[in-house]
């Protein structure tokens, strides 16, 4: 059974602070790893779609970087926003025509 | 241009009844995903459309659920006999092509089995 683990599974911080979360996946037979945000009320919106180890990925405030010997990936964000409030979702595949499995999620609450 | 649609956006019915959900994905978008949220979790995976075959279907959960895509474009999932643990919003998704594309979702259909 594929299990991706993502932590913590919720966070609150203070506006202007930077914070990070964990997804976990199995390091043997790794095709991808997704990362998705989450708002309350409307649909996933990709944010990475990472291939190989060692990527590093940025958008804005938020980056991404990957180990897939060790299978884990990181998500961060730097200077967080209310906007920011959100589930983080990411998304394992270990083949190209394979199931897509997706994390619980990490809720981020950003405090004003 | 439009995203990935799906009707209707809310539907109950009474245990033992048959659904169908609609997806509209992406126009171009060959891979198209159904998945299952049920609150509190990530989504879950249910099947994967590649063009109008299924090159996944091992997330459905059993044999009262089927999902049909016969034209490479818009799929229904179907439920027969629906049970009151199939109360979930069931959400679509489509990409360029296969993993490595990002996956743009719908709405969602929120389903109540009463």
């Amino acid at each position: 059974i594929l299990n991706v683990e993502q932590s913590p599974q919720s966070l609150h911080v203070q506006e202007g602070d930077s914070t990070n979360f964990t997804c976990s996946f199995p390091s043997s037979n790794f095709y991808a790893l997704h990362w998705y945000r989450w708002e309350t009320a409307k649909s996933p919106e990709a944010l990475f779609v990472m291939t190989l180890n060692g990527d590093e990925k940025k958008k804005g405030r938020i980056s991404a970087t990957l180990n897939t010997k060790e299978g884990y990936s990181y998500l961060y964000i730097k200077g967080s926003q209310p906007e920011d409030s959100a589930t983080y979702l990411c998304a394992f595949m270990k083949t190209s025509y394979d199931k897509v499995i997706f994390g619980p999620g990490t809720s981020l609450s950003v405090i004003p | 241009g439009a995203g990935v649609s799906q009707t209707p956006s809310n539907k109950v019915t009474e245990k033992g009844k048959y659904v169908e959900l609609r997806c509209d994905p992406i126009s171009g978008h060959t891979a198209l995903y159904w998945y299952r949220q049920s609150l509190g979790q990530g989504p879950e995976f249910l099947i994967y459309f590649q063009g109008t075959g299924a090159a996944d279907d091992s997330g459905l959960p059993n044999d009262r659920f089927f999902a049909v895509r016969p034209e490479g474009s818009v799929s229904t999932l179907k439920i027969q006999r629906t049970e009151r643990g199939d109360s979930a919003v069931y959400l679509c998704a489509s990409s360029f092509g296969g993993g490595a594309y990002e996956q743009y979702f719908g709405p969602g259909t929120r389903l109540t089995v009463t």
